[in-house]
């Protein structure tokens, strides 16, 4: 059974950084593309970033462009998700998605809360 | 504002169906495929639909998804009480390079 398990999250300051981890387990993770989906408080989804298979490729949210980077491991079959210079706005639960067909996201962790605020 | 639209609330009798919309334009809908996400209070999404009209494996035919032109519909039928939720389309938009998601739908049954 595929499971991803985000951790990370936490209380930071504005400007502050913060580092988001999921792990994988259950699934070829070397063979997936893989995103971070966020939701704000009481929100809709967002999406925040991709990352190919093998991590030559990645996509931002013009709205974390610059401040976020995304990667991966995949000998420790682990998403990252760097964030940087972080604003009030940011606050959100962070999700790992796997990428399915159709550019779907097939598979979710239960989420990472990063709450922003002075 | 979301690059998808969708209304932000539907409801209906147990045991009917309902449609839930979502319009976007050529760089999304209009070129790529939709999928549709259901989300109960509290939880992670879930996947419903892929490619537009997909199932995965566990959701039942209950759950139905269709696209045409630049618009996309969810629908379900045999509206159960345990159906109350939102409900999220996404696509990918070819001229942001970027991932979208309609503004969610809250699902009520009455």
């Amino acid at each position: 059974e595929v499971q991803l398990v985000e951790s990370g999250g936490g209380l930071v300051q504005p400007g502050g950084s913060l580092r988001l981890s999921c792990a994988a387990s259950g699934v070829t993770f070397s063979s997936y593309e893989m995103n971070w989906v966020r939701q704000a408080p009481g929100k809709g989804l967002e999406w925040v970033s991709y990352i190919s298979s093998s991590g030559s490729s990645v996509y931002y949210a013009d709205s974390v462009k610059g401040r976020f980077s995304i990667s991966r491991d995949n000998a420790m079959h682990s998403l990252y998700l760097q964030m940087n210079s972080l604003r009030v706005e940011d606050t959100a639960v962070y999700y790992c998605a796997r990428e399915g067909g159709g550019d779907s996201y097939d598979y979710w962790g239960q989420g990472t809360l990063v709450t922003v605020s002075s | 504002q979301s690059v998808l639209t969708q209304p932000p609330s539907v409801s209906a009798a147990p045991g009917q169906k309902v449609t839930i919309s979502c319009s976007g334009r050529s760089s999304n809908i209009g070129n790529n495929y939709v999928s549709w996400y259901q989300q109960l209070p509290g939880t992670a999404p879930k996947l419903l639909i892929y490619e537009n009209n997909k199932r995965p494996s566990g959701i039942p035919d209950r759950f139905s998804g269709s696209k045409s032109g630049t618009s996309a519909t969810l629908g379900i039928t045999g509206l159960q009480t345990g159906d109350e939720a939102d409900y999220y389309c996404g696509t990918w938009d070819s001229s942001l390079d970027a991932g979208v998601f309609g503004g969610g739908t809250k699902l009520t049954v009455l």
